[in-house]
């Protein structure tokens, strides 16, 4: 079975600092992955997703992720955080073009942004 | 906007009330779900629909009851519920076998009392 794990349940960055949000996962094949975000009162935005091929990919809002099979992680960046970033980060891996209804989220990662 | 709508996107009620959440996805898509996202804990998978037709019921009590009448809209109905059920359900949907790739609504903040 799959499973996501988000080592960090809250972290506290000042605005303008870099940003790294950490994601590992556990699948046997090659996973489907996904970065969310959701703020207060709201619904889940997505912000990124890997399938295939380079292994950095480029999201929403200045947002970054690199797939790292070796470590079995997919670590959310941002070289510059603004303070509308505050908010919760979900990762979610799923098992292929069949997986929507199997995704699997982490606990999440609640990002508090200082001015 | 995510193309996915959710309402009401608040909702009180006792424990006794009946009633329902709709969703309406305006995406094309050919699957809809259903998650609870309560404090403190991940987002749980309820429900799933492809085609209309339901294909995943994750162990949810019968309280809640889904209904999906065409591919653009889902419903959960609501009944007697307890007050640990008080959580924000989420409306998703995706196209499968495109990559998958869920979109979700809003929410809908439901308080039991």
């Amino acid at each position: 079975a799959q499973s996501v794990t988000q080592p960090d349940i809250h972290i506290t960055v000042s605005e303008g600092a870099s940003l790294e949000l950490r994601c590992n996962y556990s699948y046997g094949a090659t996973p489907y992955l996904f970065w969310y975000v959701q703020s207060p009162g709201q619904g889940l935005q997505l912000l990124l997703k890997y399938f295939s091929g380079d292994t950095l990919v480029q999201g929403i809002k200045g947002f970054e992720a690199e797939f790292k099979r070796s470590q079995s992680s997919f670590n959310l960046r941002k070289p510059s955080v603004h303070w509308s970033d505050a908010a919760e980060y979900f990762c979610a891996v799923g098992a292929g073009e069949t997986s929507g209804s199997r995704l699997t989220f982490g606990e999440g990662t609640q990002l508090t942004v200082n001015p | 906007e995510t193309g996915v709508t959710q309402t009401p996107r608040h909702l009180v009620m006792g424990m006794t009330n009946k009633k329902s959440l709709k969703c309406e996805q305006h995406l094309g898509h050919n699957a809809m779900y259903w998650y609870k996202q309560s404090a403190k804990k991940p987002l749980e998978l309820m429900f799933v629909y492809n085609f209309k037709e339901q294909t995943e019921n994750n162990s949810v009590p019968s309280r809640f009851s889904p209904e999906c009448p065409n591919s653009s809209h889902l419903f959960l109905h609501l009944h007697t519920l307890q007050p640990e059920d008080s959580a924000l359900y989420l409306c998703a949907s995706s196209q499968e076998h495109s990559g998958n790739t869920i979109y979700f609504g809003e929410g809908s903040w439901l308080t039991v009392v």
